[in-house]
């Protein structure tokens, strides 16, 4: 059975600093990887897809990279802002539902 | 833009109350899913739809049942609401066909039973 891991749950960094947000996953057979953002009793908000066969996506400042032999995928954010702070979800598609981690809470102080 | 629309962002139930949350999606998509929030547990997945009419069970279907008359409204059914429902109700759709589509979010539903 598919399982996803986030690591760490949660983290704390200031303002202007790189980070990288972890996922692992235990099955490499997926269609893609997909990271959501969520702020506090909101719904998620896509931010990136990366397809089985592709290796990373990028949109603005955020990077997102895949490593379907190895189960993992990191999402990197450059400059943080405070505006970034959230939770950040991981999900594979290996049928027609999505597989969560449970998620990293970021908080990014001014 | 893809939108994903709940009927009601919070709602207030009590036990025994047979409960209704409805969901729409504006961009033709085949398949709609209806999954469960709670914290330290995760997002888990109730039902799915691939079609009008046509559904499958999730990891905890337990306590709920869907309705899909037109492709663009999935409803998820509390027959019986209990106080272990309580909880942040999501819908999402996607393109069918390949397993590749991207899935879209409603802003969800925070659902308390009393």
């Amino acid at each position: 059975k598919q399982e996803v891991t986030q690591i760490p749950a949660a983290l704390s960094v200031p303002e202007g600093e790189n980070l990288v947000l972890n996922c692992s996953f235990t099955d490499s057979a997926i269609y893609n990887l997909q990271w959501f953002r969520q702020d506090p009793g909101k719904g998620l908000t896509s931010l990136l897809l990366i397809q089985s066969s592709q290796r990373e996506q990028t949109s603005g400042r955020l990077n997102a990279s895949l490593d379907k032999s190895s189960g993992r995928s990191t999402l990197y954010i450059a400059a943080s802002q405070p505006g970034d702070s959230a939770t950040y979800l991981c999900a594979v598609k290996a049928g027609t539902a999505l597989i969560f981690g449970k998620g990293t809470t970021l908080s990014v102080s001014s | 833009d893809v939108k994903v629309t709940q009927s009601s962002r919070y709602l207030v139930k009590r036990t025994g109350e047979k409960v209704f949350l409805e969901c729409v999606q504006d961009m033709d998509h085949e398949n709609m899913f209806w999954y469960r929030q709670d914290p330290g547990l995760g997002l888990r997945l109730i039902y799915f739809s691939y079609d009008v009419k046509m559904k499958e069970k999730g990891d905890i279907p337990e306590g709920y049942s869907v309705s899909r008359e037109k492709k663009e409204r999935f409803s998820l059914i509390l027959e019986s609401a209990s106080t272990n429902q309580t909880s942040m109700y999501l819908c999402a759709s996607s393109s069918g066909g390949g397993g590749s589509y991207e899935q879209y979010f409603g802003p969800g539903t925070r659902l308390t039973v009393t």
